[in-house]
């Protein structure tokens, strides 16, 4: 079955602008959960989404937001870009929202939207 | 908070020799998981392994096998047999407290390279 696909894979904005990134899960994965990877943070937990509802948010500047549309693909936005936000985005999704590991299974991940800030 | 450390940030291995990653991590929940992920340089993190705290028995998934000691709190993963496709990022990672199995917390990452 198809991964976790995300869109675009690359994209180069400027400071100040707003960048919106999509994420279509595993089909009948409705959770879906955004991921920051930067050299220096590593790997932090953004938020993440179940039925079109955010349930849970990292620790975050409000500049991030996302939503979740009945289909369950997903999008994040990033207002007011600054230079840190340069980052890989990676999408994961999962087949329920809740529960253990052995219950629900795994996140998938896609591989990433790479966002250069100029 | 949930922290994980990963204290190698690079390993060099012959290949089809087998290969330790290291992961020691620290929670005050009582019932928990550790992961492992995969990261290969398209980006996409690839499960490998689960390891639940009350399995009485080390996880094992084809190649990959858990050194879980819970005491010490430390879940090494263990390579047999590595392969040149096993050259990656290997993250170990715990659920953040009070989210779910689907929100976790990352280690910095090991980056391994095998060598033909």
């Amino acid at each position: 079955k198809a991964g976790v696909t995300q869109t675009p894979r690359y994209l180069i904005k400027t400071r100040g602008q707003q960048v919106t990134l999509s994420c279509s899960p595993i089909s009948g994965h409705r959770s879906v959960s955004w991921y920051q990877q930067t050299p220096g943070q590593g790997l932090q937990f953004l938020f993440e989404y179940f039925s079109e509802t955010q349930r849970n948010k990292g620790n975050f500047p409000g500049r991030f937001s996302g939503r979740q549309f009945s289909n369950s693909r997903s999008e994040m936005n990033v207002s007011t870009l600054e230079l840190g936000d340069s980052a890989l985005y990676l999408c994961a999704s999962r087949r329920t929202g809740s529960g253990s590991y052995r219950n629900t299974g795994e996140l998938f991940f896609g591989e990433g939207s790479r966002l250069t800030v100029l | 908070a949930q922290k994980i450390t990963q204290t190698q940030p690079g390993m060099f291995v012959q290949e089809k020799e087998a290969v330790t990653l290291d992961c020691t991590y620290d929670t005050s929940d009582q019932s928990y998981g550790l992961f492992w992920y995969k990261q290969p340089s398209s980006g996409e993190m690839i499960f490998l392994i689960y390891q639940g705290s009350y399995d009485e028995q080390n996880a094992t998934e084809g190649r990959y096998s858990l050194n879980f000691q819970k005491a010490r709190k430390s879940a090494n993963l263990v390579i047999s047999a590595s392969q040149l496709g096993d050259s990656a990022m290997y993250f170990c990672a715990i659920p953040i407290s009070n989210f779910g199995n689907e929100k976790l917390t990352f280690g910095t990452g090991t980056r391994l390279t095998i060598i033909p």
